[in-house]
């Protein structure tokens, strides 16, 4: 059975950094994409980027380009995702799903999610 | 960048109603839409991929259909386990973009 388990809560002061770490189980970690998702209140989710956990290959937003770190730990089948230089805008529900990928005609989706990580940037 | 516009934003229904969400593109885009259901305070759920194909393992009250801009998810038959937020998903290829629906929130009437 497929498990996307996130680390808990954060609170960080603006400026700082925050880490938010993802453990997959249940499948060939190497096999599949890892997408980063967030939700700030009252907002619709906004696609951060991803990894390909197989070779580490990553491609980000437009939005979060230059403040956000993808890495992965095939030893632990961990995905890591570092946003730098945070600000109260990065309040958010951070999100971590797993890309299914292609069939023969088109695109599977997103088929696990993680169960959120909610970071809070205040002063 | 491709527009993608939910609506509604909120429904109210009962029991046993049939309810339609909508997703609409600013332009035409491909099939590659899936839809998700997302309870309070948990995480999302695929229900659809590719427009119209069920994830294995939901009920078949839940349908999917549309092409080029306009793209709805149907309930029949609403259960009490179906109030919920549902979202619709796009990728585009080229350039990369993956965009939200900005969600409906379903609640019991």
């Amino acid at each position: 059975q497929v498990h996307l388990v996130q680390s808990g809560a954060e609170v960080k002061k603006p400026g700082a950094s925050v880490k938010v770490s993802c453990q997959a189980s249940g499948y060939m970690f190497s096999d599949f994409a890892i997408h980063w998702v967030r939700q700030a209140p009252g907002q619709r989710l906004e696609w951060l980027g991803w990894i390909n956990a197989g070779d580490g290959n990553t491609k980000y937003s437009q939005n979060s380009q230059g403040r956000l770190t993808l890495t992965r730990d095939t030893s632990a089948s961990t995905i890591y995702m570092e946003l730098s230089s945070l600000t109260l805008e990065d309040t958010a529900v951070y999100f971590c799903a797993r890309d299914q990928g292609w069939y023969v005609t088109g695109w599977f989706g997103f088929d696990h999610w993680g169960q959120g990580t909610l970071v809070t940037v205040s002063s | 960048d491709i527009q993608m516009t939910q609506s509604p934003s909120s429904l109210s229904a009962s029991v046993g109603d049939t309810v339609t969400i909508t997703c609409r593109a600013s332009q035409a885009i491909s099939n590659d839409l899936g839809w998700y259901q997302q309870e309070s305070g948990k995480a999302p759920q695929r229900l659809i991929y590719a427009v119209s194909s069920l994830q294995s393992g939901v009920p078949s009250r839940f349908s999917g259909s549309g092409s080029g801009t306009e793209f709805t998810l149907t309930i029949t038959s609403l259960q009490p386990e179906d109030f919920a937020t549902y979202f619709c998903l796009h990728l585009n290829t080229d350039p990369l973009q993956y965009t939200f629906g900005q969600g409906t929130k379903l609640e019991i009437k």
